[in-house]
């Protein structure tokens, strides 16, 4: 199976900070990587597919990059409701496999 | 708009079958993918296998053998059954749309295995 490595596993921000993610992949998978927001309580919400195509309807601060084994997210000028757990997701295997999480609380 | 809801059993005993429904609307589950994943605080997000309406079906390796999953395109349903559960099966169990990417996903529901 191909592993998704994220990190950081967690990390503390600011309202207007400017957070990065990342997930390495224990293989190439070119730009097959999808980013999921989880807020407690709630199922995963899709934000980015295929790297870097973001979701129709999910703001404009939220950007995907990266290709081949090296892959990131991230949020520009956090918001409030942006504190929540995100998790990596190759699709490049046949069988999917997800990244860790990372958690973004508040500094 | 697309909606899944997931139903069964919250509660079930070591060593039975845990069964699940996932029911979909809003489209027809026919000429999609569609998988089940699990959410444990020990295991993170696992999936577990997904189907397509043609009969092609993928189960992770991790589960085979115990994980069956089946279409009902008559209720544009399709289900999850995983059999001799242990404590290790107690997750939160999603049915969602599978293009590569997941979505949407359903809201979830809850199995514990007791002993």
């Amino acid at each position: 199976d191909i592993q998704m490595t994220q990190s950081p596993s967690s990390l503390s921000a600011s309202v207007g900070d400017r957070v990065t993610i990342t997930c390495r992949a224990s293989q190439g998978i070119r730009s097959y990587v999808n980013w999921y927001q989880q807020r407690p309580g709630e199922a995963p919400n899709l934000l980015i597919y295929t790297a870097s195509n973001l979701k129709s309807g999910v703001p404009s601060r939220f950007s995907g990059s990266g290709s081949g084994t090296d892959f990131t997210l991230t949020i520009n000028t956090l918001q409030p409701e942006d504190f929540a757990t995100y998790y990596c997701q190759q699709s490049y295997g046949l069988y999917r496999t997800f990244g860790q999480g990372t958690q973004v609380d508040v500094k | 708009q697309v909606h899944l809801q997931e139903s069964g059993p919250g509660l079930v005993k070591a060593s039975e079958t845990l069964s699940l429904i996932c029911s979909v609307s809003g489209v027809s589950i026919n000429n999609y993918y569609w998988s089940w994943v699990r959410q444990s605080a020990g295991k993170g997000l696992e999936w577990i296998g997904r189907l397509f309406s043609s009969g092609r079906i993928d189960y992770n390796a991790s589960l085979r053998g115990r994980v069956t999953m089946s279409l009902d395109t008559s209720k544009n349903q399709f289900s999850l059954k995983l059999t001799s559960v242990t404590a290790a099966d107690t997750a939160t169990y999603y049915c969602v749309r599978d293009g590569g990417w997941f979505d949407p996903w359903g809201q979830g529901i809850l199995v514990t295995v007791s002993s």
